[in-house]
């Protein structure tokens, strides 16, 4: 069965400083790797698409890091701001197949002023 | 543009009455699909739709009906609501079902059964 399990399930850390996100994967065929944002009461919003050959992706002060061989997937955010308090999810893609999108349980994620 | 938006924001049920979740987006997308979020899980797909008058079933489709008359809209409907039922839904949709395509979420309905 596919998985995506995401670690730590929750964060708390003071505004200004830098936070890494962990996300492992068990989906088979892999497509590709996205990560969301989800404020509270809102629906995710995309921040990085990641293919199989695509090591880093960046989108401003978020940056996505993929190792396919170890199935393991960082997002890593700098200079933390207020407004990244948020939760974050980890979506993997499978080849082929209905919807193939496999929902990580998401990181949540408190910056403190 | 609107993108994908979704009525009602709230909604409170009494276990078997019926409604419908509407969900719309103007992206001129192919492919609309319907989630739940439930505390402690993943989003898990109950519908999508990968063109007009063509849908099939996710992963959670007991319980819920869904149409594709034309390619903007995409309603759930509930055909007798249960308290498993309590959830929050989201609609999304992308240009086409290929696998590189962004995905665009509405803002949700909070649904709850009693």
């Amino acid at each position: 069965k596919n998985q995506v399990e995401q670690s730590p399930q929750s964060l708390i850390i003071l505004e200004g400083k830098n936070c890494t996100l962990q996300c492992n994967y068990t989906v088979s065929p892999f497509s590709n790797l996205r990560w969301y944002k989800q404020d509270t009461g809102r629906g995710p919003v995309s921040l990085t698409i990641m293919t199989f050959s695509e090591n880093t992706k960046s989108n401003g002060r978020y940056t996505a890091t993929l190792d396919a061989d170890t199935k393991q997937s960082s997002l890593h955010i700098t200079a933390s701001q207020l407004s990244d308090s948020a939760s974050y999810i980890c979506v993997v893609a499978a080849g082929g197949g209905a919807d193939g999108l496999t929902f990580g349980k998401g990181t949540h994620l408190i910056i403190q002023p | 543009n609107a993108g994908v938006t979704q009525t009602p924001k709230f909604q409170v049920l009494k276990t078997g009455q019926s409604m419908t979740l509407q969900c719309a987006q103007d992206m001129n997308h192919e492919y609309m699909s319907w989630y739940r979020q439930d505390p402690g899980m993943g989003l898990r797909l109950i519908h999508y739709s990968v063109g007009a008058g063509i849908t099939d079933q996710g992963e959670v489709p007991n319980g819920y009906n869904v149409s594709r008359s034309t390619t903007e809209d995409f309603p759930l409907r509930l055909l007798s609501a249960a308290p498993s039922q309590t959830s929050v839904y989201f609609c999304a949709s992308s240009l086409t079902s290929g696998r590189l395509d962004t995905q665009y979420f509405g803002p949700g309905t909070r649904l709850t059964v009693l």
